[in-house]
């Protein structure tokens, strides 16, 4: 089965520019997560979609972030404009549901250096 | 709302050392519990899951069990090889939150020959 994956791994950019992170989770599953995980910290939620609709996007930073999940498969995640502290590892993972568990597989994530 | 605590890093131990990583929670409910691994450069692996209290999960060697009245989830290897190295994770999710995934800082291993 393949895993979820990601693009691009890497990327540059320069402040107040605007950059798009893709995702495509494994097949099947319903719901799909974005996390942002700065150097040397876990990962925190940026948003959960469920199908194509938003379930939580409270710490999203609506301002210069936005997400979209079309057709409830793939998803990308935009940054515009970005700021320095948005240097960070976006990881987007995917889930289902085995008994009584969510069990969430991850991506291998973008690494996003904004200079 | 839901917090990890996880001890810092970084560990560094001797092959075939017993390593212990300690994971203490707070939640408003009833979570399930996680230990997630990151190895350089890539992205996060599920380790192993506990659903309710005494449960024990394990996989590759590590073992880890749900211990409600100390609300902990320890994680341990009895002898770690130099595979071993990565950062580790403890998280925690509810079903009321919408089993979105809240993590520890992660404790950094690394296991020397």
């Amino acid at each position: 089965e393949a895993g979820v994956a990601q693009s691009p791994r890497y990327k540059i950019i320069e402040k107040r520019q605007s950059v798009a992170f893709w995702c495509n989770p494994i097949s099947g599953h319903a719901t799909l997560y974005w996390y942002q995980q700065i150097l040397g910290q876990g990962p925190k939620l940026l948003i959960q979609f469920q199908n194509n609709g938003v379930v939580d996007d409270s710490q999203l930073p609506k301002d210069r972030f936005s997400a979209e999940r079309l057709k409830g498969v793939d998803s990308t995640l935009k940054i515009q404009p970005a700021k320095l502290e948005d240097s960070a590892v976006y990881l987007c993972a995917s889930s289902i549901r085995q008994g009584i568990i969510e069990t969430q597989y991850f991506g291998p994530g973008t690494r996003l250096l904004v200079l | 709302g839901d917090s990890v605590t996880q001890m810092e890093g970084p560990v560094t131990l001797s092959e075939e050392a017993f390593l212990t990583i300690n994971c203490t929670y707070t939640a408003t409910g009833y979570p399930s519990l996680f230990w997630y691994v990151q190895y350089p450069g890539e992205g996060l692996q599920l380790l192993l899951k506990a659903t309710k209290a005494d449960d024990k999960g394990s996989n590759k060697g590590f073992e880890a069990t749900y211990r409600k009245e100390t609300t902990s989830f320890h994680l341990e290897k009895g002898s770690v090889q130099v595979s071993d190295s990565a950062v580790y994770f403890c998280a925690l999710s509810e079903m009321a939150a919408g089993n979105k995934l809240t993590f520890g800082g992660g404790t950094r291993v690394l296991v020397k020959p």
